[in-house]
């Protein structure tokens, strides 16, 4: 079966660092993405890795290991709008999308 | 902006009141999809439509149909809505054509509430 595992929920506070880790099991890879959602909200795109590698875009920065089955979604200069959940999906060898349940991510001050 | 639209942002049906949602886009997209999000779980895809192809996930119930009239236009009718059925409906776009291409772009999404 394919399967994606992620924390359920992780704090961290207002400044700090935070690392959502993603794990994935897939018939085939196409593609890694991480979307944020708010409470209520639609999925927003953040990120898309194919390669293996670090992509950096401003305050987010998202990692891939395909040899690995494993990535992560790094939040640097955390603000309490970063409060959401983060969505790690694959694309699969059939090009359909593979969710995970998602992290919930909670900032205090 | 290009952008995709749903109505009604919330939505409210007796049960077993037939309900149709609605989407459009303006992204010139030929893949457009339809998920159902219970609360803390993943999107689950209903089905999707690659241009005027029709694609049914195996376990998405004969409850929900889906309509494509043209590019631009996607419905979802729930035939005869039930309790279970009350979910975020979230409708998405890609273009599909290999790479970054196949991000898939959101809609704000539908709230039923079956009563």
């Amino acid at each position: 079966g394919q399967n994606i595992d992620q924390p359920t929920e992780m704090t961290a506070t207002e400044g700090a660092i935070v690392q959502i880790n993603c794990t994935y099991q897939t018939s085939g890879f196409n593609g890694l993405f991480w979307y944020q959602q708010h409470a209520g909200e639609a999925p927003t795109f953040l990120s898309y890795n194919v390669l293996d590698g670090l992509e950096e875009k401003g305050r987010f920065s998202s990692f891939l290991s395909r040899s690995k089955g494993y990535s992560y979604l790094l939040l640097k200069e955390l603000q309490m709008k970063d409060s959401a959940s983060y969505l790690c999906a694959v694309l699969d060898s059939n090009y359909q999308l593979i969710w995970g349940a998602g992290t919930k991510l909670i900032i205090k001050p | 902006d290009a952008m995709v639209i749903q109505n009604p942002r919330y939505q409210v049906t007796q049960f077993g009141k037939p309900v149709t949602l609605s989407c459009s886009q303006t992204l010139n997209h030929n893949v457009m999809y339809w998920y159902q999000q219970k609360s803390s779980q993943a999107p689950k895809l209903l089905f999707h439509y690659y241009d005027k192809d029709f694609n049914n996930e195996a376990d998405t119930p004969d409850n929900f149909q889906s309509r494509r009239p043209n590019t631009s236009f996607c419905f979802l009718d729930i035939r005869s809505p039930g309790l279970g059925d009350a979910a975020m409906y979230l409708c998405a776009t890609s273009s599909a054509r290999g790479g970054s291409t196949d991000t898939q772009y959101f809609g704000p999404g539908t709230r039923l509430t079956v009563l």
